[in-house]
C-alpha cells in the first residue's frame, strides 16, 4: 500500500520567513495530494491540495509543488506569521478515494516573532 | 465554523469496557470516516461509509464497529477496549468518495485504564 513519508518532524522559522514541508509517496497511483493543518489542541482542517494533472498550485501565501517523477511534493508558506504555528500533515491519496488516503506522520511549525 | 459534531469530548474508562462515539454532520455530505490519532499524532482510517457502503480497513480489531442510522450519522463502538485503544478517534465528511477535502470533528480522547 501507499506510504507517505514526512521529512521534517519539527520546522521553526522566523516570522517573515518561508517554511517548507517536503513528503514523499511510493505509488505512482497517487493522484491527490491534501495538506491539513492541526492547531493545538484542535482539529485538522483542510489548507489547500494538489492534484497529479498539475505541478504548481498557490493559495494566498500557500504554494503546493508536485514532482511526480520523484514521487515528491511540498508545501511553501510565504511571509510566515505567528498562527501559521501548527502541525501540518501531508497525504496521499491512489486511485482518487479517500479512503485510501494515507498520512505523513506531521511537521510541528513554530513561528517565533 | 463546526459542522461535524463529535460526542463526547473525553472518555475514560477501564479494560474490558463497552464505549459508543457519536458523530454527526450536517453538511449533507454523502461520505463519513472515522480516524484514529495515537498519541505520536499519527493519523489512520479506520471506516468509510459511502451511500450505505460501508468500508472496513482490514487492520482494524473486530471489537471496533460502526454503526450508522443515516448518512448524517456514524457513530463508532468499541466492545471490551483494550489499553492501545487509547487515542484521539476523529470523524470526518466529504461531499463524495474520492478526492475532496475532509472535514473533521473535534475529536473523542479516548483514555483506558
Amino acid at each position: 500500500g501507499e506510504k507517505v513519508e514526512q521529512h521534517e518532524s519539527t520546522l521553526s522559522v522566523r516570522e517573515g520567513d518561508s517554511a517548507v514541508i517536503n513528503c514523499t509517496y511510493t505509488d505512482t497511483a497517487s493522484s491527490y495530494f491534501p495538506w491539513y493543518k492541526q492547531e493545538a489542541g484542535k482539529s485538522l482542517h483542510f489548507v489547500i491540495d494538489i492534484r497529479s494533472n498539475v505541478d504548481r498550485k498557490q493559495s494566498q501565501r500557500l504554494i503546493v509543488l508536485l514532482d511526480k517523477k520523484a514521487k515528491r511534493f511540498s508545501l511553501h508558506i510565504t511571509a510566515t506569521q505567528p498562527e501559521d504555528s501548527a502541525i501540518y500533515f501531508c497525504a496521499a491519496s491512489s486511485g482518487g478515494s479517500n479512503y485510501k488516503l494515507t498520512f505523513g506522520k506531521g511537521t510541528l511549525l513554530t513561528v517565533t516573532p | 465554523e463546526t459542522a461535524v459534531f463529535q460526542t463526547p469530548n473525553y472518555h475514560v474508562t477501564q479494560v474490558g469496557n463497552e464505549v459508543s462515539f457519536n458523530c454527526k454532520q450536517t453538511l449533507g455530505h454523502d461520505t463519513m470516516y472515522w480516524y484514529k490519532q495515537d498519541s505520536k499524532k499519527l493519523l489512520k482510517i479506520m471506516f468509510s461509509y459511502n451511500n450505505k457502503q460501508l468500508i472496513v480497513n482490514e487492520t482494524v480489531p473486530r471489537r471496533f464497529s460502526p454503526q450508522s442510522s443515516d448518512k448524517a450519522h456514524l457513530n463508532l463502538r468499541i466492545k471490551s477496549v483494550e489499553p492501545e485503544d487509547s487515542a484521539v478517534y476523529l470523524c470526518a465528511s466529504s461531499p463524495d468518495w474520492g478526492g475532496v477535502t475532509l472535514y473533521f470533528g473535534s475529536g473523542t480522547r479516548l483514555t483506558v485504564l
